[in-house]
């Protein structure tokens, strides 16, 4: 079945460049996301890949996709306290209207 | 721009009582809807979702339900909640078909006494 996977925990010092990893399983997926979970509240989205590229930057973030391999990662330059989150990877299911899978997620932890 | 509200943000209910919580979208026309669950881990569940009004799939079978009344209004309810309901329900939208991100609420936290 469906399944996305990506490592629990991650700590950096504040100003180095985080790398949150992940893999997934459906080759049909056209588009992946990364969402950060603020604790207590709701999934915010920061940003998406379409499956047929394999990079994209949007300021301090880099998304990289290996679609052979199945492996998608976030980068983060200058990590900041304030990025201290949970950070979810998803794959879309087209086939199935749009239902998304998500991994469970990467406790980013920056220290001063 | 499209906004997204569930209340309550936290309910404390004993159990075997009843329970509804509500999320309404504003901004958008017959979006997707979508309850889940996050419990004391990680992993997000999707409890519900729906494409329209009276619409609703149910993915996991489990002491809830959920309805859709209004094209914006998405209801998660139970007659008689458990221990186990305990969580973070979570409420999202999506439009079109099968492409487009999922935008979340900003969730609601339950505890079960």
């Amino acid at each position: 079945g469906e399944d996305v996977e990506q490592s629990l925990f991650l700590s950096v010092r504040e100003g180095d460049s985080s790398v949150i990893n992940c893999t997934y399983t459906d080759s049909s997926s056209t588009y992946l996301y990364w969402y950060k979970q603020e604790p207590g509240a709701g999934l915010q989205l920061l940003t998406y890949i379409f499956s047929n590229m394999d990079m994209k930057q949007d300021q301090r973030l880099t998304v990289l996709l290996n679609k052979k391999d199945k492996h998608l990662s976030l980068r983060i330059a200058d990590t900041q306290t304030g990025d201290s989150a949970i950070y979810f990877c998803a794959e879309i299911l087209y086939n199935q209207g749009g239902k998304l899978i998500f991994g469970q997620g990467t406790e980013l932890s920056v220290k001063p | 721009s499209q906004t997204i509200h569930q209340w309550p943000a936290t309910l404390v209910q004993p159990v075997g009582s009843p329970l509804s919580l509500e999320c309404t979208v504003e901004g958008t026309s017959n979006p997707n809807l979508y309850w889940y669950r996050q419990a004391a881990g990680r992993g997000l569940q999707l409890l519900f979702y729906s494409v329209g009004i009276g619409q609703i799939s149910s993915e996991v079978p489990q002491n809830l339900s959920a309805s859709r009344p209004q094209d914006r209004q998405f209801i998660l309810s139970s007659k008689k909640l458990l221990l186990s309901d305990s969580g973070f329900y979570l409420c999202a939208w999506s439009v079109g078909t099968g492409n487009q991100p999922q935008h979340f609420g900003d969730g609601t936290r339950l505890s079960i006494l």
